[in-house]
């Protein structure tokens, strides 16, 4: 079984400071590794993904994550953060081999202040 | 090209009731999942479909069931609501397996059980 922990629940930093949100996971086979963000009252958005290749993948709003296989992380960061993005972020994987199901962590919650 | 959409978006209902809610996924779009978000679970998966059938499920009792048209829209089901079930609903929507899994998201509903 899979499973994914954020290290941190609430991540408050100022703005156009660097932030790091942690994430590691457990799973016995290869995955696909994923960061969503959700805005208040809204859906998730796909912010960036890792399928294979390159273990550095970049958003177009300026996030990355790299993929660490040893550690079993996949943490995302951002070099300068923005007011715009204070919202709740999550990590999440799914096995290559069973299908479509997302296992999220519990979220990290990225307040940006001024 | 519309976005995953999901009806109502708010929903309030009283114990012992049931409740449909309704998705339409991206179009093109064949497999619909559906994810159960709390403040205390998080998001938890509830079931996969695709070309009308149920081909993965997470760990929920018998009363979440759902089911997936011709025209991959959705309906998910809760029999004899709890209060427990209150919750945001989220639906997703992807092409199949194997695409990486990417998921897009419709903005939920919103179900309170009073």
């Amino acid at each position: 079984a899979q499973s994914v922990t954020q290290l941190d629940s609430q991540v408050p930093v100022f703005e156009e400071a660097p932030v790091e949100l942690r994430c590691n996971y457990s799973s016995s086979v290869s995955v696909y590794l994923f960061w969503y963000v959700q805005y208040p009252n809204q859906g998730l958005q796909l912010l960036l993904k890792y399928l294979s290749g390159s273990t550095l993948v970049e958003s177009i709003n300026g996030f990355e994550a790299e993929f660490n296989k040893s550690q079993t992380s996949f943490h995302l960061r951002k070099p300068s953060v923005h007011i715009s993005d204070t919202a709740e972020y999550f990590c999440a994987v799914s096995e290559r081999q069973a299908g479509t199901a997302l296992i999220f962590g519990k979220g990290t919650t990225l307040s940006v202040s001024s | 090209k519309a976005g995953v959409t999901q009806t109502p978006r708010y929903l309030i209902k009283t114990r012992g009731q049931q409740v449909t809610l309704s998705c339409s996924p991206i179009s093109g779009h064949r497999s619909v999942s559906w994810y159960q978000q709390t403040p205390g679970q998080g998001l938890q998966f509830l079931f996969e479909y695709f070309s009308e059938t149920q081909r993965n499920k997470g760990n929920f009792p018998g009363r979440f069931s759902g089911r997936q048209f011709s025209n991959s829209r959705s309906e998910m089901n809760v029999s004899t609501l709890e209060l427990g079930d209150s919750a945001l609903y989220l639906c997703a929507s992807s092409l199949a397996r194997p695409t990486g899994n990417e998921q897009f998201f419709g903005p939920g509903t919103r179900l309170t059980v009073l």
